[in-house]
């Protein structure tokens, strides 16, 4: 019963290129949230959705970043031009409906040269 | 604002020793709490959670606190152990539609030999 996958675990960018970063909710659950965390600091909500739907991106910067979690595959979160300040690890989790418990995957490590 | 906070940003003991790791919340209206322990290069762990209707609950080795009137939380983990090292974070989940969780900044515990 494998766990939250992400993919790329690391990712190294210049400025100006676009990242994308990949989450496989568990089997099972039909939501998926994305975090950002910088050193030393906590977690930071950026987007929540379902299946085909954004649900809250209140915490999503409003330019360059974009997500989605289309009906086959999985959730993508994309981060267009980068910046050095976007370097950070992205943390994805996931719960089945109506539960408020995350899982949360090993994350991805994104740093921009 | 709105915030998690910690009071205390580093915490060692000594290796059987029973460990508090404290938060205060801001947001009256929240009603559910999570603490998540998150060791080196990982994602958050879950450890235990509470809903606001309850001011005490516990697992196997951690017992969690709140207090609404004060707005605070506590984790207390017995007979600590080396693999207790880590930074713990509480958390805060608030139903907007779906649980969007809000992050403390973090402790990190050292237990020590």
């Amino acid at each position: 019963n494998a766990g939250v996958m992400q993919n790329p675990r690391h990712l190294v960018r210049r400025r100006g290129q676009e990242a994308r970063l990949r989450c496989s909710p568990m089997k099972g659950h039909s939501h998926v949230y994305w975090y950002r965390q910088l050193p030393e600091e906590g977690l930071k909500f950026m987007v929540y959705l379902q299946k085909e739907n954004i649900i809250d991106e209140s915490g999503m910067p409003k330019e360059r970043f974009s997500a989605e979690f289309p009906k086959e595959g999985p959730s993508i979160l994309r981060i267009q031009q980068v910046v050095r300040g976007d370097s950070a690890a992205y943390f994805c989790a996931s719960s089945p409906q109506y539960q408020e418990t995350q899982y949360f995957g090993p994350g991805t490590r994104l740093l921009v040269l | 604002g709105e915030s998690v906070g910690l009071h205390l940003p580093t915490l060692s003991v000594q290796e059987g020793d029973n460990s508090i790791i404290n938060c205060a919340y801001s947001n009256s209206a929240s009603d559910y709490f999570i603490w998540y322990k998150q060791e080196s290069g990982k994602g958050p762990q879950f450890i235990i959670d509470i809903r606001s209707n309850m001011d005490k609950r516990q697992g196997q080795r951690v017992t969690v606190l709140l207090n609404k009137t004060v707005k605070h939380l506590s984790l207390q983990i017995a007979a600590t152990q080396p693999g207790d090292s880590a930074v713990y974070f509480c958390a805060e989940s608030r139903n907007t539609g779906g649980f969007k969780t809000i992050f403390g900044a973090g402790t990190r515990l050292f237990v020590k030999a």
